[in-house]
């Protein structure tokens, strides 16, 4: 079946570079996302990438997927403040319909 | 458009009693699906719909909960004999068709507390 892993949190210090990881099991996946959730917030969709995609490059966000490995990961450069949250990995798996498979969730501390 | 909403935002009820939670989705998107959150976790998705059809539904979904679209607009979200288990977030979120990529908008959620 699906799933999907992240490490549970990382703290890092305001203006440095977070890299937030997630591993997949679905070979099938064509999207991959990643999803940001503030308290008391619904999920904030950041970034995608498709499955043919090594790299996707969104102003201070960068996706890398290794689908060999079914490795993916967020780099957030000159991480802010405002960057606390958790980030949600997710994937579609084979569905064309968008339904999506979560990981637990990174939550990102980021120290002034 | 203001986004996907929710409705009631919050909701406290006792073990045993019924409750319903409305979803709002975007009004053009025909995609609507429920997902449910707990402390500590990724949202699970629980059902799906196409229009009014309910075309996939979870093994989370158990015989006490039934979601409906009847009009292909707004959904509810109904659990019976509420468990203290059911305590969590209980998300809505749509999308439309598109050629290949979905972008699901989410709502706030609706967190139900079993008491």
């Amino acid at each position: 079946g699906e799933d999907v892993e992240q490490s549970l949190f990382l703290s890092v210090r305001e203006g440095d570079s977070s890299v937030i990881n997630c591993t997949y099991t679905d070979s099938s996946s064509t999207y991959l996302y990643w999803y940001k959730q503030e308290p008391g917030a619904g999920l904030q969709l950041l970034t995608y990438i498709f499955s043919n995609m090594d790299m996707k490059q969104d102003q201070r966000l960068t996706v890398l997927l290794n689908k060999k490995d079914k490795h993916l990961s967020l780099r957030i450069a000159d991480t802010q403040t405002g960057d606390s949250a958790i980030y949600f990995c997710a994937e579609t798996g084979g569905t064309s319909y968008g339904k999506l498979t979560f990981g637990q969730g990174t939550i990102l501390t980021v120290h002034p | 458009d203001t986004g996907v909403s929710q409705n009631p935002r919050h909701k406290i009820t006792k073990r045993g009693q019924n409750v319903t939670f409305r979803c709002d989705p975007i009004s053009e998107h025909n995609r609507l699906y429920w997902y449910r959150q707990t402390l500590g976790q990724g949202p699970e998705f629980l059902t799906y719909f196409q229009n009014e059809a309910q075309l996939e539904k979870s093994r989370l979904l158990s015989d006490r909960f039934s979601a409906e679209r009847p009009k292909g607009s707004f959904s509810t979200l109904e659990i019976q004999r509420t468990e203290q288990g059911d305590s969590a977030m209980y998300l809505c979120a749509s999308s439309r068709v598109t050629g290949g990529y979905t972008e699901a908008f989410f709502g706030q959620g609706t967190r139900l507390t079993v008491v």
